[in-house]
């Protein structure tokens, strides 16, 4: 079965500091991983999204992610954050032949803080 | 702006009622998907509708229910309600059946049980 942690339950940076969040997989398939977030009040927003066409994905407002799958890892990270950076941020998982399951697996969450 | 609208916002009940939640998914979207989140289980799938019919099912209590009409929108039911059922309750949405497209989020409603 599929799971996912996510290390850290809360990460502080600096404004213009790069940005590292962490989260390790478990998956019995090829897993199609996403990072979503979260602004306080409001919905899930797609970051970014993998799917085995290239290990180093490219999401909006400066995101990327890399899939390493030797370490069974995909970290989020930004060079440089922003104050409007400050949400939760969860690393999902879903298996590539979902077949009949329509479930994606969301990890627990991050919450990022950016001091100014 | 995701394109999924979800009704009410914010819903303040008793233990022991009933409430409707509903969702309109993005345009051109079948499938929806029901979650609840709350502080201690995290964000939870509950349950999803394709194009009418149910697709899979999560962590859905059997005081639950939801369904899909022939417009798309679906709702979700929630009956003898108890305090644990305060949360909030999000609408996802996606193209196609599978679970490993993106899905696009609602605002979510809020559910307060009092």
């Amino acid at each position: 079965a599929q799971s996912v942690t996510q290390l850290d339950s809360h990460v502080s940076v600096s404004e213009g500091t790069p940005v590292l969040l962490r989260c390790n997989y478990s998956s019995s398939y090829s897993p199609s991983l996403f990072w979503y977030v979260q602004h306080p009040n409001k919905g899930l927003q797609l970051l970014l999204k993998y799917t085995s066409a290239a290990t180093l994905v490219k999401g909006i407002n400066g995101f990327e992610a890399e899939f390493k799958k030797s370490e069974t890892s995909f970290h989020l990270t930004k060079p440089s954050a922003h104050m409007s950076d400050a949400a939760e941020y969860f690393c999902v998982v879903s298996d590539r032949d979902g077949g009949s399951q329509g479930n994606l697996i969301f990890g627990k969450g991050t919450k990022l803080s950016v001091k100014p | 702006d995701s394109g999924v609208t979800q009704t009410p916002k914010h819903l303040i009940t008793a233990t022991g009622q009933r409430v409707t939640l509903r969702c309109s998914p993005r345009s051109g979207d079948l499938s929806v998907y029901w979650y609840q989140q709350s502080l201690d289980q995290g964000l939870q799938f509950l349950i999803q509708y394709y194009n009418g019919e149910e697709r899979a099912k999560g962590n859905i209590l059997e005081r639950f229910s939801a369904q899909q009409f022939p417009d798309l929108h679906s709702e979700l039911n929630l009956s003898s309600l108890e305090l644990g059922d305060s949360a909030l309750y999000f609408c996802a949405s996606s193209e196609g059946p599978e679970g490993n497209q993106p899905q696009h989020f609602g605002d979510g409603t809020r559910l307060s049980i009092l």
